[in-house]
Order: C-alpha cells, then sequence, then structure tokens
C-alpha cells in the first residue's frame, strides 16, 4: 500500500518564476492539505482540498493556489516566488470521517524542497 | 485552536525514558491533543492521539490531566532512533474539517 507520495523531491527556480508540485495521497485517502516548513521551523497550513475544492485557507497570499483533481491527487501552484519562499512543501493525505469529533489523522509526504534564487 | 508550549529542546540516553510536557491551557472542549514525529527532511509522522486520562499504542504513552490544560509525551526506552522533533497539537475539527497548527516542537536528542 503506497503511502502518499510528492514530486519532483528537489526544486530550484528564480525570483518571479511559478512552480507546480504535485502529490498523491495515500490509498482510500479523499483530503488533501498542503504545508510549508521553513528550516528550523514547524510546518505552516497552507490550505485543504477535499471534493476537489479549498475546504480551509491559512494564512497565505492568493499567489499560493492548488488543485485538486477527481482522483484525489492534487497540486500546489505558486507564483512570482520570492525569495522567502524557499522551504521543504510537505503535502498530507486523510480520510475525511465526518461526523466525528476526532481529529483525521493526517499522513505525510516526504516533501518537496524548494529552493528560490 | 488553542496555542501549545513545549520544551525547545532536550537530551537524553539509550534506554531512559523520556517525558515531553506540552502545556495548552486555552484547550477547548472538543479539542484533542495529538503529538507527531518528524526526521530531518522527512514529513511528520502520527505518533499518538487523546482526549482525557491516558492513552498507550506500542511506541508512546500519552498521559492527559483531568483539567486537560497539559499533556505529556512518554517514550519507554529511547534509541539513537529516537532523535527527531516532537510536535504537540491541539484542535479539533472546525466546520467539519481539520488542520494541523504546528508550534516550533521539541527537539530530542538521544546519546548513546
Amino acid at each position: 500500500d503506497a503511502g502518499v507520495t510528492q514530486s519532483p523531491t528537489h526544486l530550484i527556480k528564480t525570483r518571479g518564476q511559478q512552480v507546480t508540485l504535485r502529490c498523491s495521497p495515500k490509498s482510500g485517502h479523499d483530503t488533501v492539505s498542503w504545508y510549508q516548513q521553513a528550516l528550523g521551523q514547524g510546518p505552516q497550513f497552507i490550505f485543504q482540498y477535499y471534493e476537489e475544492e479549498e475546504r480551509q485557507r491559512g494564512n497565505f497570499p492568493d499567489r499560493f493556489s492548488g488543485h485538486q483533481f477527481p482522483n484525489y491527487s492534487s497540486e500546489l501552484n505558486v507564483n512570482a516566488l520570492l525569495l522567502g519562499d524557499s522551504a521543504l512543501y510537505l503535502c498530507a493525505s486523510s480520510l475525511m470521517e465526518g461526523a466525528g469529533a476526532r481529529p483525521d489523522t493526517q499522513y505525510f509526504g516526504p516533501g518537496t524542497r524548494l529552493t528560490v534564487l | 485552536l488553542a496555542k501549545t508550549t513545549q520544551p525547545i529542546s532536550m537530551d537524553s540516553y539509550e534506554g531512559q525514558e523520556v517525558n515531553i510536557t506540552c502545556s495548552h491551557n486555552n484547550i477547548a472542549t472538543n479539542d484533542y491533543i495529538t503529538w507527531y514525529q518528524q526526521f530531518p527532511s522527512q514529513g511528520p509522522r502520527f505518533i499518538i492521539q487523546g482526549y482525557k486520562t491516558k492513552v498507550t499504542n506500542e511506541v508512546a504513552s500519552l498521559f492527559i490531566p483531568a483539567d486537560r490544560k497539559s499533556s505529556t509525551l512518554s517514550l519507554p526506552r529511547v534509541s539513537l532512533s529516537d532523535t527527531a522533533v516532537y510536535y504537540c497539537l491541539v484542535g479539533g475539527l472546525s466546520g467539519g474539517y481539520n488542520k494541523l497548527i504546528f508550534g516550533a516542537g521539541t527537539r530530542l536528542a538521544v546519546h548513546p
């Protein structure tokens, strides 16, 4: 059973460019969340997708956008890259439990290391 | 979501029990307490989750006092491979959806 996969592993871009990161969720999962983790800090929530719609969003500018496909995979797009966007981008998948009050357990991928020069 | 406070770093030795305490004074009635572990250049990994009293699995135990304003992650007999960052998260579902709010975490270093 494959876990969460992300591509590419590493990426180098220059300021002003655009980047697309990809994520395939764990088998059976329907929800994908994206996080940004700067060096030495905890992951910061970017947004979450369920049923191909953005359901929640963290404190990130509109330069960060995403998409979820019918097969539950997801993309994170970042436009007009800044030096400060250099980070490890993590994708996490979970199964929407619905009525239960217990938070869904999120399974993380290995991340994509983005370097902006 | 409730803010958490945990030690920045801890040191231990192989074979010892490690207890990492997290403070969450503003925890809400519907909030759960969840711990994640992260190794360098990897994504966080779920360790354990609880609401009250004690929860135990094959990896760790989680102790939550009656007032739920703090919690303690207990790692029995740690090994070098337990060297990692440990995150305490407090929260529940919001509108049916949950998001994880990570703090800075606790860097645990296990020495031979």
